[in-house]
């Protein structure tokens, strides 16, 4: 069984689209989270949900709005892409916010 | 701001040739060191947490070890499959909690 699992894995777009990608864990973890990875493979957090609340909003454009309809779920969702947002988004779960995270396999968005 | 330093940004062994990973850091108070591996193509996988200096842990032929100031993770005769690339990263004290990546060393493992 697959801990933290996100789709699509993969994910090209034109630019001005809005897309979505979807995660879920299966560890019973209370809190959840976006990183995004971007061409220089540096991993930086943009969003971080405890049981459906949000903990930390980064310095991320309004265009991205994460929504957790449940401890189990948080969503990524992209209004208006624009090239500069391709990257690998990945979405993480750890049993409060302090302790390990976990990641999924990532999702691979290139916008054209 | 909380800064996670990684040397080198390479490196690249002989199968057996044993060397070690540094990462330095900088955080207003430590409340835990994280080690994960990163294959091309996956998500980082947890390796190793660290909460005080002096604190060593294993895994394999892995060795993370902490001091205030920096971790190292030694690689004990590496294998090819030992090839990834590390990531290691800090959780604050305070605060948000807000854990910060530091940007990999990738190591390949020649056979």
């Amino acid at each position: 069984d697959t801990a933290v699992s996100q789709t699509p894995k993969y994910l090209v777009t034109q630019m001005g689209n809005d897309k979505s990608i979807k995660c879920e864990q299966n560890l019973g973890h209370d809190t959840m989270y976006w990183y995004k990875q971007d061409s220089k493979k540096f991993l930086k957090i943009m969003f971080s949900y405890n049981n459906k609340e949000l903990i930390i909003n980064e310095t991320v454009p309004n265009r991205f709005s994460p929504k957790s309809p449940d401890k189990a779920h948080l969503n990524l969702h992209i209004n208006s892409l624009e090239l500069g947002d391709s990257a690998v988004y990945f979405c993480a779960s750890s049993q409060s916010q302090g302790n390990t995270i976990y990641f999924g396999e990532g999702s691979w968005l290139t916008v054209v | 701001e909380d800064q996670v330093t990684q040397s080198p940004e390479a490196l690249r062994l002989q199968e057996g040739e044993s060397s070690s990973l540094n990462c330095s850091y900088t955080v207003s108070g430590l409340r835990g060191l994280f080690w994960y591996r990163q294959d091309p193509g996956k998500g980082p996988e947890f390796l190793f947490t660290l909460y005080s200096a002096g604190e060593e842990k294993e895994k394999e032929r892995l060795k993370a070890t902490l001091t205030k100031k920096e971790s190292f993770l030694h690689i004990t005769a590496p294998k090819p499959e030992d090839s990834a690339t590390y990531l290691c990263a800090v959780l604050p004290s305070g605060g948000y909690q807000k854990v910060t990546f530091g940007i990999g060393t990738k190591l390949q493992v020649i056979p």
